[in-house]
This record gives C-alpha cells, sequence and structure tokens, in this order.
C-alpha cells in the first residue's frame, strides 16, 4: 500500500523559511515522480512543483520559482520542499503526492497535508 | 498561463447522472493534456478519481468515468449516492511541465 506523509509545516513570518518533508513507503520511490500542491484556506487546489524519480527534472509554479526547490533523497524514499522568502499567500495546507510515471506531474497518491501559515 | 474552467456548482439528484466539463483557455482539450480528476470532501485530503481522461483507480468506483466531450475534459457520474457529494478538480498539463488545475466544481447530491 502507497503511504505518503508530510510534516514540516507550521507558523512562520514573512520573508522567513521553511522546509516540508515527506516521507513515502510501499512503492519503488525512485522510480516516480513526486509532486507538491497547495490548497489555501477556502480555496481551490495550486500545483506547486514536481521532481522526476531520478531528481534531473525539476518543475515549478511561476508564483513560486525562484523562492521553493524541491528535492529528493532516494536512500530515505523522502521528497523535500524548501520554502524560502515566504510571503502570506503561501499560507496553505500543502500536500506531496505521487505520481503515475519517473518524468510526470500530475499527482496520483496524495498524502495528508501539512499546514503552513505564514503570519506576523 | 493558461485558465482552466470548470461549472462553479451542480446539483443532481440520487439515482442521477451529471457530467461536469474542464475547460482550457487555450483551446481545445486533447488527449496531449492529460486530464485528471480528483474528489475533495471537506476536511479530507483530495484523491485522485482519473488519469489521463478515462483511467480508474482501485479504488475509483465504477459509476464515475471519464472522457472528451466537446473539446473539453469531462467527468460523468451515473448513479449519484449521497457520498457523492464532493468538490471536484480537473488538471490540465501543458507545456514546460506546469500543469493547471480548474478552479473546481461543488457537486450537491439532492
Amino acid at each position: 500500500e502507497v503511504q505518503v506523509l508530510e510534516s514540516g509545516g507550521g507558523l512562520v513570518q514573512p520573508g522567513g523559511s521553511l522546509r516540508l518533508s515527506c516521507v513515502t513507503s510501499g512503492f519503488t520511490f525512485s522510480s516516480y515522480a513526486m509532486s507538491w500542491v497547495r490548497q489555501a484556506p477556502g480555496k481551490g487546489l495550486e500545483w506547486v512543483s514536481a521532481l522526476s524519480g531520478t531528481g534531473d527534472n525539476t518543475y515549478y509554479a511561476d508564483s513560486v520559482k525562484g523562492r521553493f526547490t524541491i528535492s529528493r533523497d532516494n536512500s530515505k524514499n523522502t521528497v523535500y520542499l524548501q520554502m524560502n522568502s515566504l510571503r502570506a499567500e503561501d499560507t496553505a495546507v500543502y500536500y506531496c503526492a505521487k505520481t503515475l510515471g519517473v518524468v510526470a506531474t500530475h499527482p496520483a497518491d496524495w498524502g495528508q497535508g501539512t499546514l503552513v501559515t505564514v503570519s506576523s | 498561463q493558461a485558465v482552466v474552467t470548470q461549472e462553479p456548482s451542480l446539483t443532481v439528484s440520487p439515482g442521477g447522472t451529471v457530467t461536469l466539463t474542464c475547460a482550457s483557455s487555450a483551446g481545445t482539450v486533447t488527449s496531449g493534456h492529460y486530464p485528471y480528476w480528483f474528489q475533495q470532501k471537506p476536511g479530507q485530503a483530495p484523491r485522485t478519481l482519473i488519469s489521463d481522461i478515462s483511467n480508474k483507480h482501485s479504488w475509483t468506483p465504477a459509476r464515475f468515468s471519464g472522457s472528451l466531450l466537446g473539446g473539453k475534459a469531462a467527468l460523468t457520474l451515473s448513479g449519484a449516492q449521497p457520498e457523492d457529494e464532493a468538490d471536484y478538480y480537473c488538471l490540465l498539463s501543458y507545456t514546460r511541465g506546469r500543469p493547471v488545475f480548474g478552479g473546481g466544481t461543488k457537486l450537491t447530491v439532492l
């Protein structure tokens, strides 16, 4: 059974940084791209970033490009989202998801999410 | 960046059939957009119902089906159940690997 578990969310001041982690199990981690999707309170889903299984290909939404960095440690079955220069509009639940391919961006198996609040 | 448009809300009677659509501001939705559909119930994480137009996941009830219809991606629910009341989102792929979600459809079963 595929399992995806995010952690690392919390309260951070504007301009601050936070690193989200996503630990997975139940599949061959390096064979699948991973993605991050967020959802601001009361709003719809927003695709944020994706990373290929090898880690060679990264993709970012325009809203986070240059501020967020996605990475993975295939030895730990874990994907990360480093978030810098955080803004109030980054406040959201962040979901990690396994995709269906080694180079893919669409989420397939979702975690339960971790809440990031950017506020002073 | 393209805008993906869904019906803001729809209502279906129990046992009835409803079709949700997903349109692209860039033109006709094709297989190259790899349309996905997601269901999200209040307080829960989304779950993927349909991938690549019409592929169901192991947990996808048989009453849900995906297709391309009239230049859009479509999700059809045949035989609606009360537990199908939820928000539904589509996702389309564009160039440079940055997919875009639709704004979501709030489906009421009433």
